[in-house]
Formats: C-alpha cells, structure tokens, sequence
C-alpha cells in the first residue's frame, strides 16, 4: 500500500469551477507540502505545514488554499480555476523527527488537472 | 529567478556507459543538495544527496559531486541500465538558514539506449 495517497488521480474540470485535491499519508510525518509540475518548469511549491497550526505559503500559492485536517491529511483547493492551473500536483510529506535523512521527502502518485 | 538550473532538458546514453547529470545553482546559502528520479505517471523518488561539507557522496552505481566555488553539483551514474531511464530533479536547501524547504531545478530527462 502507498504510504502517500492522493485523490483524484486525474480530473478535468470547468473555468470557474471549485476544485478540492487531498493527499493522505501512512507515514506518520509531521510535514507536508504541495508542489505543481508543469514543463519545463520543473516542480514548485505551493503551501507547505510543518505541523496541523502552521501553515505556509510558498513561491506559487496565488488562487490557491490548503487545509491540514489533520497530522495525515492536507488538501489543496482551487476556489476558482483558471485554464493556466492545469498542471500535475504532488503531495509530499517529510520528518522532521524520525530516521529518514535530512530534508528528505516522501511524493504521492500526482493529480493531473485540466481546466478547460 | 530560478535558483537551481539543470540546462540539458534531455541527456541520451548507452547502456554500461557513464550518465553525467549536471545542476547549477545561484543562492550561496543553499548547503543541502538532493537528487529525486520519475517515472511516468509516478511521483518523484529520493536518490542521493549530499552536506555542503561534502564533495562527493557514493552510494552503489550513483555517485554526487559538489563544487561548492562554482556552485555546481552532477550526478554521475555508472554503468548505466535500461531502468535509469527517467526524469531527474536537482533540489537544494538553506538549512542552516532556518529554511528548509527544498528548490528544485526543472528537470533532465535520461534515456538510456540498449
């Protein structure tokens, strides 16, 4: 079982349209992020948590908003989507506590959006 | 203003010989360097990575080596195999700055010719 989940895995959807992307994790990490990868542009960060009451925006978080539910779940949502936030999005998670090397994260599977 | 730079989008190799990844970066503060790899249609894997108070780090085939004067680091991967064939990501942190998010360059595609 993946230790780093997200749903959808592909959506297509409307200009306009709200739209919500989960990331669950099995991990047990503290720390969790959100990054979009389009070509040639290679991966950039949206919103990151180091914790469930901290929440940070990154280089890209315009027009977009998180929630971390809780330790294992951050959800990423679009209020309102434009056709130039079609793109393929990852969760990742990372431990600021445990064994695994420093800086070290973890990607789910990616959500590829299209919006029309 | 992209901090970390991979400027060969795509990298052919023969299978058995030597792959050489190459990545620049721009911020002096960055003191922590890693290396992702991708699958299609699978998200980004950890591979190597490497301590500003290293030059070179091994671990089996893959090997990572940091000029910290010219602010470059590659990857060098040896001998090459069919599945090393993917996309590979530079990333890089200012950690003794407090800031650990990870900036990563935009991506070399590897293909490795049977």
């Amino acid at each position: 079982d993946a230790d780093v989940t997200q749903t959808p895995r592909n959506r297509i959807t409307k200009t306009g349209k709200r739209i919500m992307l989960e990331c669950s994790q099995t991990k047990g990490h503290d720390r969790m992020y959100w990054y979009r990868q389009d070509p040639g542009l290679g991966l950039r960060l949206i919103y990151y948590s180091f914790d469930v009451k901290d929440i940070n925006k990154g280089e890209i978080s315009d027009g977009y908003s998180v929630s971390r539910q809780a330790q294992a779940k951050f959800s990423l949502s679009l209020e309102s989507a434009i056709p130039n936030q079609t793109a393929l999005y990852f969760c990742a998670t990372s431990d600021s506590q445990g064994l695994a090397l420093y800086n070290e994260q973890f990607f789910g599977p990616g959500t590829r959006l299209t919006v029309l | 203003d992209q901090q970390v730079k991979q400027n060969s989008p795509s990298l052919s190799v023969q299978e058995g010989r030597i792959s050489i990844l190459n990545c620049d970066y721009t911020n002096s503060m960055f003191d922590y360097f890693l290396w992702y790899k991708k699958y299609p249609a699978e998200g980004p894997t950890f591979l190597i990575s490497i301590s500003s108070i290293k030059d070179k780090n091994e671990d089996g085939r893959f090997t990572v080596f940091l000029n910290k004067s010219a602010k470059h680091l590659s990857l060098h991967i040896v001998p090459s195999q069919p599945g090393d064939s993917a996309v590979y990501f530079c990333a890089a942190s200012a950690t003794n700055f407090g800031n650990e998010k990870l900036t990563f360059g935009t991506g070399t595609r590897l293909t490795i010719i049977p």
